[in-house]
């Protein structure tokens, strides 16, 4: 099946610093989603993006699915963006197996 | 976007009862659900495959008589865990996608399952 990876695992950072997260897949794939967990466990649609660039206010994600990565950034970083980053893909039916990443949990200090 | 209801969000239950867990998709009609469950710090870990109208198709290692799924319509999944014990508990979260639609998935709430 496809590997998912994400790094780095853990990143603490200053409020007001920027980062980049990283999403490496083993396979040719047709989805791939962003999600924030918040702390209630709630999984938070951030970008669905298969291939190319979006934008989402200080967010942004570019995906290569010809070299297989993708990478999620977050500018200006604020508290409230504290919790756990999920990168999850499949190969593009209905009934295509969602495959999650083992997360990044981000942790932004006052 | 999409909505994905989850019920209910937390339940404790005794050993050796049964919980039920809902999953409904409100305005978009899913011909296939999942079913993950996660532990503390850990990833989602896909359980089973529900499918409106068949069986189930679970993963390796998941218990199909512990964890009985039933898919009864197009907006509607239900995970039972059958004879609860400590050990079942955990966070099971649900997820569905439009019916014959190539596009994002969508994920329930989730149930944080304590078993007493």
């Amino acid at each position: 099946g496809i590997q998912v990876e994400q790094s780095p695992p853990d990143l603490i950072l200053q409020e007001g610093a920027n980062s980049t997260l990283r999403c490496n897949f083993s396979d040719s794939v047709n989805n791939l989603q962003w999600f924030h967990q918040n702390p209630w466990g709630q999984l938070i649609n951030l970008f669905y993006i298969p291939s190319g660039t979006k934008q989402n206010g200080r967010l942004s994600a570019t995906t290569v699915a010809t070299e297989r990565y993708s990478l999620l950034y977050i500018s200006s970083s604020q508290t409230t963006d504290s919790g756990v980053y999920f990168c999850a893909v499949d190969r593009g039916s209905s009934a295509s197996k969602i495959i999650f990443g083992s997360g990044t949990r981000l942790s932004i200090r006052p | 976007g999409a909505v994905v209801s989850q019920h209910p969000s937390r339940v404790i239950c005794k050993s050796g009862t049964s919980v039920k867990i809902e999953c409904r998709s409100l305005d978009f009609q899913a011909t296939t659900m999942f079913w993950y469950r996660q532990f503390p710090k850990k990833s989602l870990m896909l359980m089973a495959t529900s499918n409106e109208g068949s069986k189930a198709t679970y993963e390796q290692g998941v218990e199909k008589d512990k964890f009985l799924i039933n898919h009864a319509s197009l907006t509607l999944s239900t995970l039972t865990v059958t004879s609860a014990h400590p050990e079942d508990s955990s966070f099971y979260i649900c997820s569905a996608r439009f019916q014959n639609r190539v596009s994002e998935a969508f994920f329930g709430q989730g149930t944080r399952l304590t078993v007493v």
